[in-house]
């Protein structure tokens, strides 16, 4: 079946720091792959996606790459921000003609400090 | 902040009873998904509304249905109400079915609480 495993959190970092939030996927076919940040009180955002196998996604100084022989889109940013705390969280579409069916991961806790 | 609008923000109710939440679409927009969020877990799909009629379904029990309006506005209807369907509840809308081009847009969700 279709799957997204996510590394468990939190991740604590300090400003400045480098970021990356490590996402592996189970799926057949061709799936769609996205991140998703939550911040606190807030419903779902999407930050970036990628649809198909080397593409790149970015946002806000956030990237991902679609990695198909690793079955992998780890999420990585240069240097964080305290307002980047929230939570994130990869997903995916297994179906490319209705990407609003998405299987997501269980979701990886980013505190930033000063 | 998207035009996504769901309602009640918060909701108490107790084994067996009925529940209806509600969402307001994006304007523009015809289609809608649900999602149940349970506390530290990734939110899971309960089923899609497209032009009115159910567009796919996750793995939920028939106690959960569903109901879009003609103004794309959609219901969320849970039966015999579980302490496991304690949880936030999001409502997602987009435009076209889900093409690959569109963006979803999440509401901040009704939290439930089952007692």
């Amino acid at each position: 079946g279709n799957s997204v495993t996510q590394m468990e959190g939190p991740v604590t970092l300090s400003e400045e720091a480098f970021l990356t939030i490590n996402c592996t996927y189970t799926a057949t076919g061709y799936p769609s792959l996205f991140w998703y940040v939550q911040y606190p009180g807030e419903g779902l955002q999407l930050l970036l996606k990628a649809t198909k196998a080397d593409d790149k996604g970015s946002n806000k100084g956030f990237e991902a790459t679609y990695r198909k022989e690793t079955t992998s889109f780890h999420l990585e940013k240069g240097s964080v921000q305290v307002s980047d705390s929230a939570v994130y969280f990869c997903a995916l579409s297994p179906s490319p003609y209705n990407t609003d069916k998405l299987i997501f991961g269980t979701g990886t806790r980013l505190q930033v400090f000063p | 902040e998207t035009g996504v609008t769901q309602s009640p923000t918060h909701l108490i109710k107790t084994r067996g009873q009925q529940v209806t939440l509600r969402c307001s679409s994006q304007s523009g927009h015809n289609t809608v998904s649900w999602y149940q969020q349970a506390l530290g877990q990734g939110p899971q799909f309960i089923f899609q509304y497209y032009r009115e009629e159910e567009n796919g379904r996750g793995n939920f029990p028939p106690r959960f249905s569903g109901l879009q309006f003609p103004n794309y506005s959609s219901e969320l209807n849970v039966n015999a109400l579980e302490l496991d369907d304690s949880a936030l509840y999001l409502c997602a809308s987009s435009g076209q079915g889900g093409s690959t081009n569109e963006k979803l847009f999440f509401g901040s969700g009704t939290q439930l609480s089952v007692l």
